[in-house]
């Protein structure tokens, strides 16, 4: 069955960076787009951004510009979402999602907490 | 930006009709989705492309969308149906967009 394993929780200072993978399994993985989610905590969700696995076409929301950098290795099927100048209001559940077209995801990782604090 | 409008929360009785709606200026000419959030869990794929339900999905959910508006319909709704659920869609500038969310509440 598809399924996306994400990476254990981070906890980073302001300014820092961060780097979560997104392991993938029982599918093609060069097939489908990679998209990255966030919800902060008691909040909604919020896109952030997709890589193609096999063109390395990406996109991002425009308030990531300049700090969200996407990465695919089909060799182990994962994906990579490094977000730097980490700020407190970056905190949030991250989450990827497999992407059966431009258009939408289907099936989602776990979740990689990351929490920014002094 | 892009914005999607859906309502902060949704009560409905067990066994009735709960519906939910997704406004935004773009949807006449973007499909609409649909995804369901347990509390601390990850989100699932409830409707796709406004209107069609993924196979493991129960046949009380469904999807419509008409003008600027889209509606996620629950046909006897179910105590294990509670949670947040978000309408998304893409726009040309903006990319992808969540709604606000929609809290249900079965009771």
């Amino acid at each position: 069955q598809v399924r996306l394993v994400q990476s254990g929780a981070e906890v980073k200072k302001p300014g820092a960076s961060v780097k979560v993978s997104c392991r993938a399994s029982g599918y093609t993985f060069t097939n489908y787009d990679i998209n990255w989610v966030r919800q902060a905590t008691g909040q909604g969700l919020e896109w952030m951004g997709w890589m193609s696995p096999s063109s390395h076409n990406s996109g991002y929301a425009h308030k990531f510009h300049g700090r969200i950098t996407f990465r695919t290795d089909a060799s182990i099927r994962t994906a990579y979402l490094e977000l730097s100048g980490l700020r407190p209001d970056d905190t949030a559940v991250y989450y990827c999602a497999r992407g059966p077209s431009p258009e939408y995801f289907d099936f989602w990782g776990q979740g990689t907490l990351v929490t920014v604090s002094s | 930006s892009y914005e999607l409008t859906q309502p902060p929360s949704v009560p409905v009785s067990p066994g009735q009709t709960a519906r939910i709606t997704c406004s935004g200026d773009a949807l006449p000419k973007r499909y609409a989705y649909w995804y369901y959030q347990k509390s601390g869990q990850a989100p699932i794929l409830v409707i796709y492309e406004d209107d069609k339900r993924p196979s493991e999905i129960p046949e009380r959910f469904s999807g419509s969308s008409s003008g600027t508006m889209a509606t996620l319909t629950i046909s006897g709704a179910q105590v294990e149906d509670e949670g947040d659920y978000y309408c998304y869609s893409t726009d040309n500038n903006a990319g992808g967009v969540f709604g606000g969310g929609t809290k249900l509440t079965v009771l």
